[in-house]
């Protein structure tokens, strides 16, 4: 089972602060996508395919990443971006999720 | 619009079992393989299991497996998971996703399932 580590685990950033959230997986993965969660509601699509930007998700965010290495930025943080960010790995099953980062503004 | 909506969840003995539903509209059901989620209060998200949009394909996390059974009826266009040998560590918000190429891109509000005694 491919293990995913998210770090930080809880962050707070400023309106117009930039942000990178990392996904370490425990071996090597094609692609990686992140879901946005808020508070009291269901995941939703976020990124896929490491970097493409799922309907409806503002251009200020961008996923990168290759290998066991991934990331999610927010070139300028507003805030309708709290929310926990969870990356997910979906190369080999089981497939399996980062214990997601919780986002919060300051 | 796609929309997928859980039924079935409740208050359930250990031991006991429990059948939720998924019904699937705004989009051809027989073309997607579909999922179900969980995720435990204050906890992440945790995959259960899939099922392919023919049936072929069917896997379950290891957590689950041998107790809980996903099944689908794409002339219903509806998706089951039958759990049985319910635990304490079962107890979570379950839903069920869609299954795209690149993701699961549909998720349904959930369902709550609580198994204590």
């Amino acid at each position: 089972e491919i293990v995913l580590t998210q770090s930080p685990a809880t962050m707070a950033a400023s309106p117009g602060e930039k942000v990178t959230l990392t996904c370490r997986a425990s071996s090597s993965v094609s692609y990686v996508y992140w879901y946005q969660q808020k508070s009291g509601t269901s995941p939703k699509f976020w990124i896929y395919d490491t970097s493409k930007l799922a309907s409806g998700v503002p251009k200020r965010f961008s996923g990168s990443g290759s290998g066991t290495s991934y990331s999610l930025t927010i070139s300028s943080m507003d805030t309708e971006d709290t929310a926990t960010y969870y990356c997910q790995q979906g190369r080999s099953y089981p497939p399996t999720f980062g214990s997601g980062t919780k986002l919060e503004i300051k | 619009e796609v929309q997928l909506v859980e039924s079935g969840g409740g208050l359930v003995q250990p031991g006991r079992s429990l059948k939720l539903s998924c019904l699937a509209s705004g989009f051809i059901f027989t073309n997607y393989g579909m999922n179900w989620m969980r995720q435990a209060p204050g906890k992440g998200l945790e995959w259960v299991a899939s099922i392919s949009s023919s049936n072929s394909y069917i896997y379950y996390a290891d957590t689950v497996k041998g107790r809980f059974t996903i099944s689908r009826d794409n002339a219903k266009n509806t998706l089951d998971l039958q759990m049985t040998s319910l635990r304490s560590e079962d107890t979570a918000l379950y839903y069920c996703a869609r299954q795209n190429y690149s993701g699961m891109d549909y998720w349904g509000q959930g369902v709550l399932v609580s198994v204590s005694s």
